[in-house]
C-alpha cells in the first residue's frame, strides 16, 4: 500500500538557518504530494502541494519539488524564523484529491532566536 | 476566516465506555473526514462522509466506529466501546469538493485518552 516516510525529529535550528525535512514515498500510480503544518494548538494547515512530477510547490518561503525518480518531496526553506516552529507532515493522495490522504509521522521543527 | 472546530480538545474516558467526538465543519463544505494519530505514529485516515453517507473508510474503521451528521452542522465520530488502543489525537476535516485543487481544512484535534 501507499506509505510516506519522513525524517525523525525534532529538528532544532537557529533563526536564519537553512531547513531541509526529508520525505520519501511509495505509491501505486501517480500521487499528488502535500506538506501540512501544525502550529501549537492549531489544526493541520496545507502548506504546499505538487500534483505531478517535477512540479514545485511553494508557500511562505517553503519549497518542495516532486521528484518521481527518487520518490521524494523534501521540504526546504532558505532562512527559518522562530515563527516556523511547528510540526510538519508530508502526505500523499493517490486519487488526485483529498479523500484519502496518507500521512507521514510528522517532523517537529524548533527554531531558536 | 472560516475554520473547522472540534470539541472537546481533550477527552478522558474509561475503557468500555462510549465516546462521541464532535466537529463543526466549515459551513459550505460538503465532504467530511476523520483521521487519527496515535502518539508517535502516522496520521491515519478513518472515514470520509458525503451526502449523509460514508463514501470511504479504512480498515481501522470497524463496527466500533460510526459517524453521523445529526443536525446539518455537526459531524460526529462515535466509538461504541472504547479500548486502550483507541487513545489518539482525532482530527476532523472538511472540504468543498474532492477535486485535485480543493483543499481539506483540518480542525485542531481532540486528544482522546482511554484509561
Amino acid at each position: 500500500g501507499d506509505s510516506v516516510t519522513q525524517m525523525e525529529g525534532p529538528v532544532t535550528l537557529s533563526e536564519e538557518a537553512f531547513l531541509t525535512i526529508n520525505c520519501t514515498y511509495t505509491a501505486t500510480g501517480y500521487p499528488s504530494l502535500f506538506w501540512y503544518v501544525q502550529y501549537p494548538g492549531e489544526g493541520l494547515q496545507l502548506l504546499l502541494k505538487a500534483t505531478k512530477a517535477d512540479d514545485k510547490g511553494s508557500n511562505k518561503g517553503f519549497e518542495a519539488t516532486y521528484r518521481k525518480e527518487t520518490t521524494s518531496f523534501h521540504l526546504e526553506k532558505g532562512s527559518v524564523q522562530v515563527s516556523d516552529s511547528a510540526v510538519y507532515f508530508c502526505a500523499l493522495s493517490d486519487r488526485g484529491g483529498y479523500s484519502t490522504l496518507t500521512f507521514g509521522k510528522g517532523t517537529m521543527l524548533l527554531v531558536s532566536p | 476566516e472560516p475554520e473547522v472546530t472540534q470539541t472537546p480538545s481533550h477527552q478522558v474516558t474509561q475503557m468500555g465506555q462510549e465516546v462521541i467526538l464532535r466537529c463543526v465543519p466549515i459551513s459550505n463544505h460538503l465532504y467530511f473526514y476523520w483521521y487519527r494519530q496515535i502518539l508517535g505514529q502516522k496520521v491515519e485516515f478513518l472515514v470520509s462522509f458525503y451526502n449523509n453517507e460514508i463514501s470511504e473508510k479504512s480498515e481501522i474503521f470497524d463496527d466500533q466506529f460510526s459517524v453521523e451528521r445529526p443536525d446539518g452542522s455537526n459531524f460526529t465520530l462515535k466509538i461504541r466501546s472504547t479500548k486502550l488502543e483507541d487513545s489518539a489525537m482525532y482530527f476532523c476535516a472538511s472540504s468543498e469538493d474532492r477535486g485535485l485543487n480543493t483543499e481539506a481544512f483540518f480542525g485542531q484535534g481532540t486528544r482522546l485518552t482511554v484509561v
